[in-house]
């Protein structure tokens, strides 16, 4: 069946450093969703790609989705205190049917 | 690691029916769920937060008559659809929290249709 996996499990950086994680999909996706949890909160959905090779920007926050629509990052620029959390990519079927998230990236920040 | 499970993974029933989905954390407790449902290529919407041992808590919009939600032990929580229409199609996925480490494992969904 479909997997969705994403790289780092963990990462920590210093304040004001640069964070980038990574989400590969086993099978074609039809679009892909990036989600966001604060840790004690459930994930907040933050944008969604469908198109090959789009670039999307949320401030600091800069989601792409591959050429070949099977891969996905989000990169954030000069991170802070508040981007601590989980982000998680879920990915979605082209027949729209299968919905799988990836299992997460933790980010913590050191002030 | 850590697994939840959902069952049944799909299910088709009859409009005016109810149906009930299993949510399982297999290898660690649970103290939180969370409910999602997810229409085709929407994105994941809450529907409710349970914690063990007392009612569970809906978001704005969500009927909790309609959808009833159980979390009587660390490692199980049900959510029940009752008097199912068709317009409660969807796909419904549960997570849990890891007590220890407040981790979050997703489930792997439950595609409800309703004829």
């Amino acid at each position: 069946g479909q997997q969705v996996m994403q790289i780092p499990q963990y990462q920590h950086v210093q304040e004001g450093e640069d964070f980038t994680t990574y989400c590969n999909s086993s099978t074609t996706l039809s679009n892909i969703q990036w989600y966001k949890q604060r840790p004690g909160g459930h994930p907040v959905f933050l944008i969604q790609l469908v198109k090959s090779g789009e670039v999307k920007k949320q401030k600091r926050l800069t989601f792409q989705f591959g050429e070949a629509k099977k891969n996905s990052s989000l990169h954030i620029t000069a991170t802070q205190t508040t981007d601590v959390g989980t982000y998680f990519c879920a990915g979605i079927d082209n027949y729209g049917q299968n919905f799988v998230f990836g299992p997460g990236t933790r980010l913590s920040v050191l002030p | 690691g850590a697994v939840v499970s959902q069952h049944p993974s799909w299910v088709i029933c009859k409009s005016g029916t109810s149906v009930k989905i299993e949510c399982r954390s297999l290898d660690f407790q649970a103290t939180t769920m969370f409910w999602y449902r997810q229409f085709p290529k929407q994105s994941l919407m809450l529907m409710a937060t349970s914690n063990e041992g007392s009612k569970a808590t809906y978001e704005q919009g969500v009927e909790k008559d309609k959808f009833l939600i159980n979390h009587a032990s660390l490692t199980l929580s049900t959510l029940t659809v009752t008097s199912a229409h068709p317009e409660d199609s969807s796909f419904y996925i549960c997570s849990a929290t890891e007590t220890a480490t407040y981790e979050q494992y997703f489930g792997p969904g439950t595609r409800l249709t309703v004829t």
